[in-house]
């Protein structure tokens, strides 16, 4: 069963950019990987799924400052010109028909 | 628009057996996939169950054998029943939607949440 491994923080100051990345482990590198969005005090929101070949589908009104990538077992999310309401933790998952659903730990972003 | 709306949370005492339920809309419901989410306070997100567009059901470790997750695709509906709460269990409880159809995938629509807290 894969695992997902995440920075528990990341900060950035505002306006500028930050990478966030979730690492599958070993024996599990094809896998796709969904990001989702936790705003304080708010419910989780689907940002987009990265494929293993760095393709990705946003969810609906996911400005174009938030992309996503693939190197290896490691994803990626981008987000340039960083604004206070990105101020949230993201949630890095995978499925499989074996393993079900799995999330990462969770990476806080503060923007400073 | 696709929505869902979760329900059935409250006070419960260890023991307790509340069902959750999360109404749907806007969506083939009998198509996709649908699993329940948790996360206790100041946690992250924890996967509790879920169900295929077939009924096929799939359980975390954690409540495996005290839950029981079902659907009622005639009521666009997806229910987890949970037996013998324990403090642990504790969270806020969101559905989820699959992205695509048929086969697992990516959870692409949440609920707003229903709390469940369980203590004497």
């Amino acid at each position: 069963q894969p695992v997902l491994t995440q920075s528990p923080s990341a900060s950035a100051s505002l306006g500028a950019s930050v990478k966030l990345t979730c690492t599958l482990s070993s024996g599990h590198s094809s896998y796709a990987i969904a990001w989702h969005q936790q705003q304080p005090e708010k419910g989780p929101r689907f940002l987009m799924k990265v494929n293993s070949d760095g393709s990705h589908i946003k969810g609906d009104g996911i400005p174009d400052r938030f992309s996503g990538s693939s190197s290896g077992a490691e994803r990626y999310l981008s987000i340039s010109s960083l604004q206070s309401e990105d101020e949230a933790d993201y949630y890095c998952q995978t499925w499989s028909t074996d393993i079900n659903w799995v999330f990462g730990g969770g990476t806080k972003v503060t923007v400073l | 628009e696709v929505q869902l709306v979760e329900s059935g949370g409250g006070l419960v005492k260890p023991g307790g057996s509340p069902r959750l339920s999360c109404v749907t809309s806007g969506f083939r419901f009998s198509s996709y996939a649908m699993s329940w989410v948790r996360q206790a306070p100041g946690k992250g997100l924890e996967w509790v169950s879920g169900i295929s567009g077939s009924g096929s059901t799939y359980y975390a470790d954690s409540v495996k054998g005290r839950v029981t997750i079902s659907r009622d695709n005639s009521k666009n509906t997806v229910y987890l029943q949970m037996n013998s709460l324990r403090p642990e269990d504790t969270a806020v409880y969101y559905c989820a939607k699959d992205l695509g159809p048929w086969e697992p995938d990516a959870f692409d629509i949440w609920g707003q949440g229903t709390m469940v807290a369980v203590s004497s």
